[in-house]
């Protein structure tokens, strides 16, 4: 069974930083490409970025909209991602998902998700 | 970016009504469209993906179409576990981006 679970979260002062972890089981993870989304409360989800597979040899992609302030990583020998927050803002406020992708012939979809983990960012 | 429009905001439909969700993207994707369901409280979960291709495990009642920029949802009789918050997303470039939602109520 593919489980994601996401931690880290909590409460941020402006211009601070978090990392968050999500462990994943029940799949190969260095088969995957694995992302993080956030979803503001009451709003639709954003992706983030994803981090590439073995294959393809682990690079990342980002969303504009953190790139320079959000990193992805993974450690493949304890199935863990890792996002990296730096300068935190008001707007980062949301939850936090992991999510795995599928790849296909018509483009990238998110199949398995994380319960998330809430980052709240308040002075 | 490729900006998704979603209509209607919002929705109620009796049990054993059809449904029909609307997306449009600002461009051509291609058929690189999916559909999730969110309930309250939880992530969303993957309906749809290629515009028209059911995921493993998903009723036989939801169905995907379109093409270009335009695409839809179909739930073909309405059922009380449907309740929920419908996203579309494509998933053609980066950065992958979702409609702003669908609440679907039970009448």
């Amino acid at each position: 069974e593919v489980k994601l679970l996401e931690s880290g979260g909590g409460l941020v002062q402006p211009g601070g930083s978090m990392r968050l972890s999500c462990a994943a089981s029940g799949f190969t993870f260095t088969d995957f490409y694995m992302n993080w989304i956030r979803q503001p409360a009451g709003k639709a989800p954003e992706w983030l970025g994803f981090i590439r597979n073995k294959a393809n040899g682990y690079t990342t992609e980002y969303n504009p909209s953190v790139k320079g302030r959000f990193t992805i990583s993974r450690d493949n020998t304890q199935n863990m991602l890792y996002l990296q927050m730096n300068t935190l803002r008001a707007e980062d406020t949301a939850t936090y998902y992991c999510a795995r992708t599928i790849t296909t012939v018509v483009g990238w979809y998110f199949d398995f998700w994380g319960p998330g983990t809430m980052v709240t960012v308040s002075s | 970016d490729i900006q998704m429009t979603q209509s209607p905001a919002s929705l109620s439909a009796s049990l054993g009504e059809t449904v029909t969700i609307q997306c449009q993207a600002s461009e051509d994707i291609y058929s690189g469209l999916a559909w999730y369901q969110q309930k309250p409280g939880k992530s969303p979960q993957l309906l749809i993906y290629g515009a028209s291709s059911l995921q493993d495990g998903v009723p036989s009642r939801f169905s995907g179409s379109g093409s270009g920029t335009q695409y839809s949802l179909k739930i073909s009789s309405m059922q009380t576990e449907d309740e929920g918050v419908y996203f579309c997303q494509q998933g053609l470039k980066y950065p992958f981006t979702f409609g702003s939602g669908t609440k679907l109520e039970i009448k």
